[in-house]
């Protein structure tokens, strides 16, 4: 069965810094291009990240660039987030996903984690 | 950035009705647009990816249509788990985006 767990989320204080990390099981990763959206409570899903299969492209958000860093580990099946300068309006569950297909540009997500809470806040 | 809309915000019907919903993009998507299916406290799942292409186990009453700028996922006659929020996605320019997404909820 394919399966992505997050964990790493947690309260946080405005400034500050969290990684998340996505570990995967029933596949490998290193054949996809992996993901990170969010949502916001009550609210709409936003796509924050991406990284391609070897790592060595990734994309982001303009909301998050210069603070977020995506990264992966094909090696131990993983996907991590590295979260930076936080701030409130970076409060969300964060889900990880892979892209639909193996190869490149198969942007649509399935499947998806169950996701990590993220909370700043002083 | 394209912009997705979604309409109707909130959908409301009965079991055994169609829904149809619709997501308009700012600019042309080609194909390149799928749909997901959100229940409370879960993860969104996917329905629909390249327009029309129903993701594996979703069922045949689901489909999607539309190109260019103009979507729809018609849901043909609704089950009480169908009743969720939906979100629309485009994948033809980054950054990646979602419409706001329609609430179908029970009439």
């Amino acid at each position: 069965e394919v399966q992505l767990v997050e964990s790493g989320g947690g309260l946080l204080q405005p400034g500050g810094s969290l990684r998340l990390s996505c570990a995967a099981s029933g596949f490998s990763i290193s054949n996809y291009w992996m993901h990170w959206v969010r949502q916001a409570p009550g609210q709409g899903l936003v796509w924050v990240s991406c990284i391609n299969s070897d790592g060595s492209s990734t994309y982001y958000a303009d909301s998050v660039k210069g603070r977020f860093t995506i990264s992966r580990d094909n090696a131990k099946n993983t996907l991590y987030l590295q979260m930076n300068g936080l701030r409130a309006e970076d409060t969300a569950v964060y889900f990880c996903t892979k892209a639909g297909r193996g190869g490149g540009g198969y942007n649509w997500f399935d499947p998806w984690g169950q996701g990590t809470l993220v909370t700043v806040s002083s | 950035e394209i912009v997705l809309t979604q309409s109707p915000a909130t959908l409301s019907l009965s079991p055994g009705e169609r829904a149809t919903l619709s997501c308009r993009a700012s600019q042309s998507v080609s194909h390149y647009f799928a749909w997901y299916q959100q229940k409370p406290g879960q993860a969104p799942r996917l329905l629909i990816y390249d327009t029309s292409n129903r993701a594996t186990g979703i069922p045949a009453r689901f489909s999607g249509s539309g190109s260019g700028t103009d979507f729809t996922l018609t849901i043909s006659s609704l089950e009480p788990e169908d009743f969720a929020v939906y979100y629309c996605q485009q994948r033809s320019d980054w950054p990646l985006t979602f419409g706001g997404g329609t609430k179908v909820e029970i009439k």
